[in-house]
């Protein structure tokens, strides 16, 4: 059965520092794979999706994320941390059913203060 | 600007008691999902629907109930709500199976069973 894990349940980062975030799929197939966030208190938005094609994808704000098929992962990356990135981050495969999406189980990003 | 509309955004509800969560999207969308979001677990999804008059049990189902009597409206129905189901719930919509469907999220419902 499909699934996503995401290794890191919080990441510290600095602000104006890099950050990457880690996820790894179990897919038969080719997967579409994608990242939402999350902000305090509300609903998931798009960060970016990946369709068969270019293995990195660009996505809102920054972020962009690379797809392997070797790895089986499909980690989140931006190169300089603003302090609206504090928030929970999901990654996610598509199912076959109704194209419904199974989740890993999120990465906090939080700040680290001096 | 596709929009998905949960209802109550909060609700307290007794052990045994009858709970209905509300979900309207105006989007069009043939598909529509119920997740839940629990610590830990990321989002797990519950049922999920193909349109009108269709509901399919997801990942989690044992509990709860859902119904679909229009394209725009998805209930979850709690016939007799215990304090496990106490978690915050997300409804979202899709298109069908395609190079940009994506999920649009609600922004939630709380739900605490007493």
């Amino acid at each position: 059965a499909q699934s996503v894990t995401q290794p890191d349940a919080r990441v510290t980062v600095s602000e104006g520092a890099s950050l990457q975030l880690r996820c790894k799929y179990s897919y038969f197939g080719t997967p579409y794979l994608f990242w939402y966030v999350q902000y305090p208190r509300q609903g998931l938005q798009l960060l970016l999706k990946y369709y068969p094609g270019d293995p990195v994808v660009q996505g809102v704000n920054g972020f962009e994320a690379e797809f392997s098929k070797s790895n089986s992962s499909f980690h989140l990356r931006k190169a300089s941390v603003h302090w609206s990135d504090w928030a929970v981050y999901f990654c996610a495969v598509r199912t076959g059913f109704a194209s419904a999406l199974t989740f890993g189980s999120g990465t906090k990003v939080i700040p680290c203060l001096p | 600007e596709a929009a998905v509309t949960q209802s109550p955004r909060n609700k307290v509800a007794v052990t045994g008691g009858k709970v209905t969560l509300s979900c309207n999207q105006t989007n069009n969308h043939n598909n529509m999902y119920w997740y839940r979001q629990d610590t830990g677990h990321g989002l797990r999804l519950i049922h999920y629907s193909y349109g009108a008059g269709s509901t399919e049990k997801g990942d989690i189902p044992d509990g709860y109930k859902a119904s679909r009597p229009s394209q725009e409206n998805f209930s979850l129905i709690l016939e007799l709500a215990t304090p496990s189901q106490t978690s915050v719930y997300f409804c979202a919509s899709g298109g069908d199976w395609g190079r940009q469907n994506t999920l649009y999220f609600g922004a939630g419902t709380r739900l605490s069973v007493l």
